[in-house]
């Protein structure tokens, strides 16, 4: 149980286009999702927190009209690099959790890697 | 501010031999803590948990941890290494009561390298 997938795995794009990742929870129903952002070598870094049907809400530093995120349902946020320049380039991995199962723990996805070139 | 620290960035520990991995954090508050694993190229694979009782807590793979309060650690232990166990680990923390919207604090991550 506590599985959460991303679409797609990998990605290459040509600067200036935009990208969607999805994130899914399989078995659960995740009120509050997060994404990240991975550089070679590092630890975590904590973009934006969404929760379902609201705005989400970006940590320090992140363009919120860069990195677009929905989160519609309850089962799948999205998040949208919009005109995608080499900077971008990065390891993007989401998270969900649930308010009634396993209430205090994240599940992540897979991951997804972002090349723009 | 919340923080994790993780001191070494490589850990090195021969087949069979016990393992650990060191954590110590930072809270106001009561802590809630987290053990993580990354294999290359993929996303993150929980362990184990901290929330409350009993200190020793037990997870997945025959991984444990102890939450020591006075040295505020949360050291991961095992006690006989595997050459698969070798990935990067991750500690993270956040504090308990404000629901699902609390974030988590990641550590900057230890390599694990298990020699045959």
């Amino acid at each position: 149980g506590a599985v959460v997938s991303q679409h797609p795995s990998w990605v290459i794009c040509k600067s200036g286009t935009s990208v969607k990742i999805e994130c899914r929870s399989l078995d659960f129903q995740a009120t509050t999702m997060f994404w990240y952002r991975q550089f070679p070598k590092q630890s975590l870094m904590l973009m934006a927190t969404s929760n379902e049907g609201s705005k989400a809400t970006y940590e320090q530093g992140v363009e919120k009209d860069k990195f677009l995120i929905n989160h519609a349902s309850l089962t799948l946020s999205t998040l949208t690099v919009t005109s995608a320049h080499p900077e971008d380039s990065s390891f993007y991995i989401c998270s969900a959790r649930s308010l009634t199962r396993l209430r205090e723990t994240q599940y992540f996805g897979p991951g997804t890697r972002l090349l723009v070139l | 501010a919340q923080s994790v620290a993780q001191p070494e960035d490589q850990v090195n520990v021969a087949e069979g031999n016990p393992l650990t991995v060191k954590c110590t954090y930072s809270v106001s508050g009561n802590p809630y803590l987290f053990w993580y694993v990354q294999y290359p190229n993929r996303g993150l694979q929980f362990l184990l948990k901290y929330i409350t009782g009993d200190n020793l807590v037990k997870g997945s793979y025959g991984f444990e941890a102890e939450f020591n309060k006075s040295q505020t650690s949360f050291h991961l232990k095992k006690p006989s290494a595997l050459v698969s166990d070798s990935a990067l680990y991750f500690c993270a923390v956040t504090v308990g009561g404000g629901g699902a919207t609390n974030k988590l604090i990641f550590g900057t991550g230890t390599l694990l390298a298990v020699q045959p």
